[in-house]
């Protein structure tokens, strides 16, 4: 178990430029999440995926966003024509996911921050 | 929408008193959970606590969810420098296989402990 692994860790860019970040979740997690964080908040639920199916996406992921697990393996989320409100933290997150994994563990990575100048 | 307040915002303490930090909403949640977050990195999980009235201990560390399922809190004894962090509660909205990561956390507890 090597964890969650994000990449870039930090991303700073121009306003209208594109950024795309990747996930690495735990191998034989099935389940991967992304969620943002702002300063001094919590994080925010994005979208997730079961295998390589985005199953269900928050109205905070507008027509900008899009999210990616090709393979049902690593993750892809990329934000186009970015605005200064896109700066924050980006979360992934993985989970073993079963039919009764209400309460199955999420785990974490460190995160994207991501700076629009 | 749902959505968990957790109080206080911010705590500063010193080493070995005792805290509360709780979390609250007028919804109901299939389980609770707690996640500790250090600077620069993602949330850890400390404990989910499923059952109402249920109570979980981690060491030093009480977590208690409500006996509706609506509120939960984190109890601290003796708290020690180490134990500076910041603490999320995260509700699971649904017991359902599909919708129950989708989870909803609160604000956060910054919490400071001072030698």
């Amino acid at each position: 178990d090597t964890g969650v692994s994000q990449n870039p860790r930090h991303k700073i860019t121009k306003r209208g430029q594109n950024v795309t970040f990747r996930c690495d979740p735990i191998s034989e997690h099935n389940r991967l999440y992304w969620y943002r964080q702002t300063l001094g908040q919590g994080p925010e639920f994005l979208t997730y995926f079961q295998n390589e199916a985005q199953l269900e996406k928050s109205r905070l992921l507008s027509d900008r966003f899009s999210a990616e697990r090709p393979k049902g393996s690593f993750s892809t989320l990329e934000i186009q024509r970015t605005e200064q409100g896109d700066s924050a933290m980006y979360l992934c997150a993985s989970s073993r996911g079963t039919v009764s994994s209400y309460n199955s563990p999420l785990h974490f990575g460190n995160g994207t921050r991501l700076t629009v100048t | 929408t749902q959505l968990l307040e957790q109080s206080p915002q911010f705590l500063s303490i010193q080493e070995g008193e005792n805290l509360t930090v709780y979390c609250n909403s007028s919804s109901v949640f299939s389980s609770l959970q707690w996640y500790r977050q250090e600077p620069g990195e993602g949330p850890v999980l400390l404990v989910t606590v499923v059952t109402g009235g249920e109570v979980k201990k981690l060491k030093r560390l009480t977590f208690q969810f409500g006996d509706a399922r609506k509120d939960s809190s984190l109890h601290i004894t003796a708290a020690q420098p180490g134990d500076t962090g910041l603490y999320l509660c995260a509700g699971a909205p649904s017991r359902e296989g599909q919708g129950a990561q989708k989870l909803v956390f609160g604000q956060g507890t910054r919490l400071t402990i001072n030698p």
